[in-house]
């Protein structure tokens, strides 16, 4: 099955940086990779989210580029809030199924 | 609110007990997927519904865990016999015929003692 892999674990930035994290997927079937924000003690929400037929996403503030060939999608956070400090989730799968990484937490330091 | 609820929000039990969780999805939604997340951990998979039927149930499922959407629309996941190891967060998400995203219910936290 489905293999999602993120790094780093933690990542702390400060307010106005950017955020980078990244995963690494080993199904090469996989055509859909959807990024969630889980804030402590709340539900997991999308945030930005990707099909295999296009290279890259953005929506404001939030970005995600996916390389195919080496198995592997970003999410980049820009000029980052103290609102943005959440724990990420990428995921990758198909149309039934998908399988989530173990999750990045975010800290912005104001 | 119209978004995806689950009962109960919060469950403590005693290892050996039986317990259900119910999960009612957005309206019109026809999949209902069931995960379980630990601390430090991202959901992972136990079982989802197309409709009423049942399409895929993890191989880490163990049989204890049972799960059911009789009519299409909410569904329940049973746990026999409860150990400590199935305390964790039990989080149901539902999707739209056509579509990839999955909205998330706001999770049932089992604490089994």
């Amino acid at each position: 099955g489905e293999n999602v892999e993120q790094h780093p674990s933690t990542l702390s930035v400060q307010e106005g940086d950017s955020a980078v994290i990244k995963c690494t997927y080993s199904d090469s079937a996989s055509n859909y990779f959807p990024w969630y924000k889980q804030e402590l003690g709340k539900r997991p929400q999308l945030i930005i989210d990707i099909r295999s037929n296009v290279g890259e996403k953005k929506d404001q503030r939030i970005a995600v580029t996916l390389n195919k060939t080496a198995k592997h999608f970003s999410l980049h956070i820009t000029e980052t809030q103290p609102e943005d400090s959440a724990v990420y989730f990428c995921a990758a799968g198909g149309n039934n199924r998908l399988a989530f990484g173990k999750g990045n937490q975010v800290v912005v330091i104001p | 609110d119209t978004g995806v609820s689950q009962d109960p929000r919060h469950k403590i039990t005693k290892r050996g007990q039986n317990v259900t969780f119910r999960c009612d999805p957005i309206s019109e939604h026809n999949r209902l997927y069931w995960y379980r997340q630990t601390l430090g951990q991202g959901p992972e998979f136990l079982t989802y519904f197309q409709n009423e039927a049942q399409l895929e149930k993890s191989r880490l499922l163990s049989d204890r865990f049972s799960a059911e959407r009789p009519k299409g629309s909410f569904s329940t996941l049973e746990i026999q016999r409860t150990e400590q190891g199935d305390s964790a967060m039990y989080l149901c998400a539902s999707v739209l015929a056509g579509y990839n995203e999955q909205f998330f219910g706001p999770g049932t936290r089992l604490t089994v003692l």
